[in-house]
């Protein structure tokens, strides 16, 4: 099956920092990724859709400029939050939609963070 | 995405009996996606429903997509504690974003 990876796996970070979090598709191409959010015991929210080769888009109430969402290549985004506090400690999902497969998603490892 | 709901968000079962929940929305759903998130772990998919009244099987499980495909239930016959963890439904809309529902937490007593 599809792979999806992630990393770092956990990080910690002092608050006011960045921090960068790798997705890659490894045996297929993927032109559009999608970062979620999950709190604990919460469910899978929907950050941004990454979109290869363009700018992300979005979902309501997420900011653009403290999430930065770069998908360089058909194999990798990236999500980088920036001047990051306490409130954005989180599990980070990246999942990807292989082009060959309808509508089915693969999701990476999750990134855990934590701000102190 | 189209919004999809599961209610409730936990249940509690003996090993060996059966289990079933549902998603449900108010509006025609283009297809069901169900995942399973482990403790500790990310969503795995499972399977994916499209047809009006479609049902498939996974061994123990057994999906249904409504013939309105306004709803979706997930069977799991005679559980085992592997099947403990999070079952998510979602569907994906036009842009190919998947919404999920809150999901069910399944708890199997030994």
């Amino acid at each position: 099956g599809a792979v999806v990876s992630q990393h770092p796996s956990r990080v910690i970070c002092k608050s006011g920092t960045s921090v960068k979090i790798e997705c890659r598709s490894l045996d297929f191409q993927a032109t559009t990724m999608f970062w979620y959010r999950q709190f604990p015991k919460q469910s899978l929210m929907l950050m941004a859709t990454s979109n290869e080769g363009s700018k992300a888009t979005y979902e309501q109430g997420v900011e653009k400029d403290k999430f930065l969402i770069n998908h360089a290549s058909l194999t990798l985004s990236t999500l980088t939050v920036t001047s990051a506090h306490p409130e954005d400690s989180s599990f980070y999902i990246c999942s990807a939609r292989a082009l060959s497969r309808d509508g089915e998603q693969y999701f990476g490892p999750g990134t855990r963070l934590t701000v102190t | 995405g189209q919004q999809v709901m599961q209610i409730p968000q936990y249940q509690h079962v003996q090993e060996g009996e059966d289990f079933t929940t549902y998603c449900n929305s108010s509006t025609t759903l283009s297809n069901i996606q169900w995942y399973k998130q482990r403790p500790g772990g990310h969503p795995v998919f499972l399977i994916q429903l499209v047809k009006s009244g479609e049902v498939k099987k996974q061994k123990r499980l057994t999906f249904q997509f409504g013939e309105a495909k306004k709803n979706s239930s997930l069977h799991i016959t005679a559980t085992q504690t592997t099947d403990v963890g999070t079952y998510f439904c979602g569907s994906t809309g036009a842009n190919s974003k998947l919404t999920f529902g809150k999901g069910i937490t399944l708890s199997v007593r030994p």
